[in-house]
């Protein structure tokens, strides 16, 4: 199974949204609505920031979101503040019933 | 609050099988609606699913990976293991044991256990 496709970088000034893509296939995202987004801090394990495309588990900030359109899912991120620099990655759940990661994005808070 | 903590050696020889254990507490292993999983990290690279298990004992495993990794569960223990065949330095990893949605989907993690395979 191929690695769903992510930005290796993106960055931003405190206070401004940044957009991070996770672009999959007819058998991943285009096809199946359990796409979920992880923060990684360096030497932490991920922490769940969305999953099932748009929804926040409980005590993750609502100035994180996501959406999804075709095969491309995102996250968006406004507000950016330093602790938001990290590590991105998605995954999608697979027709072959396997999970898939996207590569991964860091995020650089200029 | 459920809480996941992974278990095993920290070095394994190349060759050898490497084995770890996931030990879970604060919620029940035989919940319906779960699998229980296992994902790796290479040093400085991104995550790459292993494969999981249901408390029946279903198992659904990475392709890549399939012909080397067992996952099995012990529910009286509360707990779930990986292990893998014929490693090599490529098998060098942080190794995360998950708890799942049944559409694979990970909602907590543990805090990771570093696996260096060298001689």
């Amino acid at each position: 199974q191929s690695a769903l496709t992510q930005p290796a970088s993106v960055s931003g000034s405190p206070g401004q949204s940044i957009t991070i893509s996770c672009t999959g296939t007819s058998n991943d995202v285009g096809d199946y609505d359990y796409v979920s987004w992880f923060q990684q801090h360096p030497g932490k394990a991920p922490k769940l920031m969305i999953y099932d495309v748009t929804n926040r588990p409980s005590g993750v900030s609502n100035r994180f979101s996501g959406s999804k359109s075709g095969h491309t899912a995102s996250l968006t991120i406004s507000g950016l503040q330093s602790e938001d620099e990290a590590d991105y990655y998605c995954s999608s759940y697979t027709a072959s019933t396997t999970l898939v990661f996207g590569g991964g994005t860091k995020l650089t808070v200029l | 609050q459920l809480q996941l903590q992974e278990s095993g050696p920290g070095l394994v020889k190349p060759s050898e099988t490497l084995s770890l254990t996931c030990s879970v507490s604060g919620g029940s292993i035989t919940s319906s609606g779960y699998y229980w999983g296992w994902v790796r990290q290479p040093p400085g690279k991104g995550l790459e699913w292993i494969g999981s298990i249901y408390h029946s004992g279903g198992t659904y495993y990475n392709p890549s990976l399939k012909s080397r990794v067992t996952i099995s569960i012990d529910t009286s223990k509360k707990q779930f293991s990986l292990t893998v065949t014929s490693v090599t330095a490529a098998d060098t990893a942080i190794y995360y044991c998950a708890r799942q949605q049944l559409q694979l989907q990970i909602d907590y993690w543990g805090q990771g256990t570093l696996v260096t395979v060298s001689s």
